[in-house]
């Protein structure tokens, strides 16, 4: 059974530093992984799709990586801004039925 | 464009109530369809999918149901409600027939049974 796990579950910065968010998968035989954001009370968006074949993908300041054969991925945030404050959530596919989400990490980026 | 619509955004119901959720999709064909719950400070659990019309696969025995009498309209369904039943739940859909593809979720109901 795919478990995913996100360190940390919070994390609070200064605004302009940046910081990388972590995520874990024990089955490494996934299609895709995708990242996503959530604000309070609010449904997610998707940021960044990465597939299998893929080492990584870049969207404005986010950097997603993907180490299939380790079972990691990285987002990183360049020159944070507090408007980036959300739970940032990933997920890991074997096919479009099966989407596993680990728990997220609440990010705070103070003024 | 595509476009996901889920309402109501917010619901208190009482204990042994019934309750309809429904969720469309604007901009696409035969997409597939999740209900998804989120506890609180938990990950996101997948409750139903579905590939096509009246075709729903359940991940976890539950006090719930869905139903997919249009191509693009799910609707989650009680006959009774649990206390357990509380929580915030998302529709999604992702392109049908097709692996590798984004998911993308609706703006969710958050449910209080009381």
């Amino acid at each position: 059974k795919q478990e995913v796990t996100q360190i940390p579950a919070a994390l609070s910065v200064p605004e302009g530093e940046n910081l990388v968010l972590n995520c874990s998968f024990t089955d490494s035989a996934i299609y895709n992984l995708q990242w996503f954001r959530q604000d309070p009370g609010k449904g997610l968006t998707s940021l960044l799709l990465i597939q299998s074949s893929q080492r990584e993908q870049t969207s404005g300041r986010l950097n997603a990586s993907l180490d299939k054969s380790s079972g990691r991925s990285t987002l990183y945030i360049a020159a944070s801004q507090p408007g980036d404050s959300a739970t940032y959530l990933c997920a890991v596919s074997k096919n479009n039925n099966d989407m596993r989400f680990g728990a997220g990490t609440r990010l705070t980026v103070k003024p | 464009s595509q476009t996901i619509h889920q309402w109501p955004a917010t619901l208190v119901q009482p204990v042994g109530s019934p309750l309809s959720l429904e969720c469309t999709v604007e901009g696409t064909s035969n997409p597939n369809l999740y209900w998804y719950r989120q506890a609180a400070g938990r990950g996101l659990q997948l409750l139903f999918y579905s590939v096509g019309i009246g075709q729903i696969s359940s991940e976890v025995p539950q006090n719930l149901s869905a139903s997919r009498p249009q191509d693009r309209q799910f609707i989650l369904s009680s006959k009774k409600l649990l206390l357990s039943d509380s929580g915030f739940y998302l529709c999604a859909w992702s392109v049908g027939g097709a692996l590798n593809t984004e998911a993308f979720f609706g703006q969710g109901t958050r449910l209080t049974v009381v």
